[in-house]
Formats: C-alpha cells, structure tokens, sequence
C-alpha cells in the first residue's frame, strides 16, 4: 500500500499565484514526520520543510508553509506569491518512528510544477 | 558546516560491467548514510543505509551492493549491471528531526 500519496502528476499555475500541492498519507505510527523537497531540473534534491506528527501549528519556512490535517492525514504543501524559480518536481515524504536504529523516509511519486510567466 | 559529495555525476556502462559509485560526507561524525535511486520521472526508493562501519540494511532485493569501509564513506556497487539498474543514485545523510540532505546525485545509464 502506498504510504505517500501524490494526486497531482503536474500543476501549472501563473506567476505570483498561491499554489497547493497535495499529500496524503498513511501510518498507524503516532510520532511520525512530514516532509518536503523540491527537486529543480538540476536532479539535486532541496528540503524546504518538515512537520512533526505533536506540532501543534503548522510549520512555516519563507515562502513556504504545510498544511497539516492530522484527522485527514494530509500534509499539503503552500507555495505563496509563486516565482519561476519554483519550477520544479516537489516530493512529500514521511519518516516512521525508529527502525533498528536508522530513520527512513519514504517518498510520494512527486508533483511537477510549472510556473507560467 | 556539513556538505555531502558524491560522484561520478554522469556514467555510461554497458550491461556487464562492474559499478562503483562513492559518497562521502564533512563536517559530522557516525553519521546515517543512505543511498535512494531514482528511476526516470518517478519518486525515490530507498536501497540501502548505513548507521555505521560496515553496518549495511538492503531495502529491496536487486542487483546493487552497498559497502561502508569509513565512517563518512558510503560506496554503492554492482559487478555485473543489469539495464534496468538505469537511473538517478543519490546518496543522503540524515539530521535533527530526521530530514535528509542530499548529494549531487550520480546519473547512471546501462546501454
């Protein structure tokens, strides 16, 4: 079963436009974290943010807030006043407790979004 | 500050050939060292970690090895690649709440 769940393949959305990317997730854990990453054209793989499973209010960083649903299990990401720099493929990913010591993340498939001029 | 390097950036090999694929990191000690590969416009799947020398844990069952030989070392192989071991290698140290910091990543064809 898909642990992270990305609906959205490809957004294209116009510049300085607000922009959601979705993530829904599933985990019977109860510490768990939620995390963000951007992946330009490049290959390398940027963090942007991260929400723990306790965090209480939603986490903020620049540009770039989480949308955190616990109930719902969701983890949406918000890109504000979108730039084209922006362009790019966005993964959600989740860490699960401690397993033999090491923390693991796993990732969604990704969402690639597209920032119109 | 901590940086993570990995490399070649680019390979071309012919189904067959051996792999040897290296990263090491800076500026920490005894850190978790992860190697995730990317398959082309999809998500990462992680293959291997390492939570120390000569601690190795395979994810998934494939033609790839990994091997720790130094602490801030972490070298991902094959001895015969196969075409479908195709893609983006990248290998991850993790920190703090547990987000990853990548590599460059190494862009792997099998032709």
């Amino acid at each position: 079963a898909q642990k992270i769940t990305q609906t959205q393949p490809g957004m294209f959305v116009q510049e300085k436009e607000a922009v959601t990317l979705d993530c829904t997730y599933d985990t019977s854990d109860q510490s768990y974290g939620l995390f963000w990453y951007k992946q330009p054209s490049s290959g390398e793989m940027i963090f942007l943010i991260y929400q723990g499973s306790y965090d209480e209010q939603n986490a903020t960083e620049g540009r770039y807030s989480l949308n955190f649903q616990k109930a719902r299990k969701s983890a949406n990401l918000v890109i504000s006043a979108s730039q084209l720099g922006d362009s790019a493929m966005y993964f959600c990913a989740m860490r699960e407790g401690l397993i033999q010591g090491a923390q693991k993340l796993v990732f969604g498939q990704g969402t690639r979004l597209t920032i119109n001029p | 500050s901590q940086t993570i390097h990995q490399w070649p950036a680019t390979l071309v090999q012919p189904v067959g050939s051996p792999l040897s694929l290296e990263c090491t990191v800076e500026g920490t000690s005894n850190p978790n060292l992860y190697w995730y590969r990317q398959a082309a416009g999809r998500g990462l799947q992680l293959l291997f970690y390492s939570v120390g020398i000569g601690q190795i844990s395979s994810e998934v069952p494939q033609n790839l090895s990994a091997s720790r030989p130094q602490d801030r070392q972490f070298i991902l192989s094959s001895k015969k690649l196969l075409l479908s071991d195709s893609g983006f290698y990248l290998c991850a140290w993790i920190r703090g709440a547990g987000e990853l910091f990548f590599g460059e990543g190494s862009r792997l064809t099998v032709l």
